[in-house]
C-alpha cells in the first residue's frame, strides 16, 4: 500500500518570502501522479499544482513550484513571494495511474504567514 | 458549469440516529469518491462508485456506513446509528468517465459536509 509522510505539522513564513513543504512518499509502483492541495479555513479542498511521475520535469504554477525526487520518493511544494492568502493547511497526495484511483494524503501542514 | 456539490454543510446528529450526506458529481462526471477527515488529520478514503456500482469500498467501515450512487440522483453516504467518533468532515469528489485529456485524472471536490455527533 502507498503511503504519504508530511513530517512537518506547521511552518511560519514571512509575507513575500520563500516556503518549501515537504512530503516523502512511499510505493513499489513506477507510473503515478501527486498532488498538493490547500485547505483554507473554509476547509474547501483547492489543487495547487500536480505532477506526473514519467514527466522528470518539475511543475510550476505561478508562485507554486515542486522539486520531484522519484529516486528519493521526495515531492515538495516551494511557495514563492508568500502572500497572506496562502495561509492554509496543505496536504500532499498521492495517486496510482490507474482509471480513477483513489487519492492518498499525508497529514498535511499548516501554515502561517507574518505580515 | 457547477462544482461538486455537497449537502448540508453542517449536520448535527445525536448517538443513535442516522446520517445522510449528499454528493452531486459535477455535470458530465460519472465517479465519485467520499473521503473522511478527523481533526487535525488528512483526507481517508471511503469509497469509489460509479454509477449503481461500488466500485471500491476498501476504506469503508465494516458496521453502519453504506453508499450508493443511483442512476438518477445525488450519492448518498449513509451512517446508521452515529457515535461521537463519527464526528468529522465529509468530502466528496468526482471525476470524469475519461481517461484521456490532461485532467482526467483529477478529482474535483466538493465543500464537505460537517457532521457533528452529540
Amino acid at each position: 500500500a502507498q503511503t504519504v509522510t508530511q513530517s512537518q505539522p506547521e511552518m511560519s513564513v514571512q509575507e513575500a518570502e520563500t516556503v518549501t513543504l515537504s512530503c516523502t512518499y512511499d510505493t513499489s509502483e513506477s507510473d503515478y501522479y501527486l498532488f498538493w492541495y490547500k485547505q483554507p479555513p473554509s476547509r474547501q479542498m483547492i489543487l495547487v499544482i500536480r505532477q506526473e511521475a514519467y514527466k522528470q520535469q518539475n511543475a510550476t504554477e505561478n508562485r507554486f513550484s515542486v522539486n520531484f525526487q522519484k529516486a528519493a520518493k521526495s515531492f515538495s511544494l516551494k511557495i514563492s513571494d508568500s502572500q497572506l492568502g496562502d495561509a492554509a493547511m496543505y496536504f500532499c497526495a498521492y495517486r496510482s495511474s490507474g482509471a480513477n484511483s483513489k487519492l492518498t494524503f499525508g497529514k498535511g501542514i499548516t501554515l502561517s504567514v507574518r505580515p | 458549469n457547477a462544482g461538486v456539490m455537497q449537502n448540508p454543510r453542517h449536520l448535527v446528529r445525536r448517538r443513535g440516529q442516522e446520517a445522510r450526506l449528499r454528493c452531486s458529481p459535477m455535470k458530465g462526471h460519472s465517479h465519485v469518491y467520499w473521503y473522511r477527515q478527523l481533526p487535525e488529520e488528512g483526507l481517508k478514503f471511503m469509497v469509489y462508485l460509479q454509477k449503481e456500482n461500488i466500485i471500491d469500498e476498501s476504506g469503508m467501515p465494516k458496521e453502519r456506513f453504506s453508499a450508493e450512487f443511483p442512476k438518477e440522483g445525488p450519492s448518498i453516504l449513509r451512517i446508521q446509528q452515529v457515535v461521537r467518533g463519527d464526528s468529522a468532515a465529509y468530502f466528496c469528489a468526482s471525476s470524469p468517465l475519461s481517461r484521456t485529456g490532461p485532467n482526467s485524472y483529477e478529482q474535483y471536490f466538493g465543500p464537505g459536509t460537517r457532521l457533528t455527533v452529540t
